[in-house]
C-alpha cells in the first residue's frame, strides 16, 4: 500500500508570516508529484505538477520543490494572506498507473 | 463557467437505499476520476475512465459500487444498499489526456450522509 503522508496535519500563523510544509512519498518508480489547494465551499484547485527531481515551481507568494531520491516535496508561502486559508493537498503518480494517491492534507489559517 | 459539475451537491439517505450522484466534466476532456474523502482522509481513488472505459476500477470498496460514463462525458456513480460508512464527499475530476502527470480539474463535490 502505497503512503503519502503531509505534516503538519494543520497550522495556524498570523498574516506576513511565511510558512511551509512538507509531503513525503514513495522515492521508487516515481513519476509525478502535485499540489493542490481546497478551500472550504470550493473545489481543490491545481497549483503544481512536478515531475523532475530538483524541480523549483513558482506561483505568486506559493513555490515548490521536488526531491523524487528521497521522496519528499517542500510547499512554501512568502508573506501569508488570509485568503491562503485552505488545506493543500499532495497527490503521488506512479509510473504505471494513471491514477493519483493523495495525503491527508495540512490545513492551513491564516489570522489577519 | 465551463468547469467540472457535480449534481448533487448534497444528498441525505437512509440505510439500504440506492444512490446515483452525477458528474459532468470538462467539455473535451476524455479522463475522468472519481474521488472519496472521509472525514479526516485525504481524497481515496475510487475508479478512472478514458473515453468510454473503466481503465482503473480497482478503487471500488466492493460490488456495491458501480460507475459508468455511456458516452464518454457524463458519468454516475451508482452506490446500491448504502451502509452509513458510505457517507462521504465525493469527488470527480477530469483531465485533459489523463496519465500521472495531468493536472485534475475537480468538481465541488457531492456530500452524501447515510443515516
Amino acid at each position: 500500500i502505497l503512503n503519502v503522508e503531509q505534516s503538519p496535519q494543520s497550522l495556524h500563523v498570523q498574516e506576513g508570516d511565511s510558512t511551509n510544509f512538507t509531503c513525503s512519498f514513495p522515492s521508487s518508480n516515481f513519476y509525478a508529484l502535485h499540489w493542490y489547494r481546497w478551500e472550504t465551499a470550493k473545489s481543490p484547485e491545481a497549483l503544481f505538477v512536478m515531475t523532475l527531481n530538483g524541480d523549483e515551481k513558482k506561483k505568486g507568494r506559493i513555490s515548490a520543490t521536488l526531491n523524487t531520491k528521497e521522496g519528499y516535496s517542500y510547499l512554501y508561502i512568502k508573506g501569508s494572506q488570509p485568503e491562503d486559508s485552505a488545506t493543500y493537498l499532495c497527490a503521488f503518480g506512479e509510473g504505471n498507473t494513471d491514477k493519483l494517491i493523495f495525503g491527508t492534507g495540512t490545513r492551513l489559517q491564516v489570522f489577519p | 463557467g465551463a468547469g467540472v459539475s457535480q449534481t448533487p451537491s448534497n444528498k441525505v439517505t437512509e440505510k439500504g437505499k440506492y444512490v446515483e450522484l452525477r458528474c459532468d466534466p470538462i467539455s473535451g476532456h476524455t479522463a475522468l476520476y472519481w474521488y472519496r474523502q472521509s472525514l479526516g482522509q485525504g481524497p481515496e481513488f475510487l475508479i478512472y475512465f478514458q473515453g468510454t472505459g473503466a481503465a482503473d476500477d480497482s478503487g471500488l470498496p466492493n460490488d456495491r459500487f458501480f460507475a459508468v460514463r455511456p458516452e464518454g462525458s457524463v458519468s454516475t456513480l451508482k452506490i446500491q444498499r448504502t451502509e452509513r460508512g458510505d457517507s462521504a464527499v465525493y469527488l470527480c475530476a477530469s483531465s485533459l489526456t489523463g496519465g500521472p502527470t495531468g493536472e485534475l480539474f475537480f468538481g465541488e463535490g457531492s456530500r452524501l450522509t447515510v443515516l
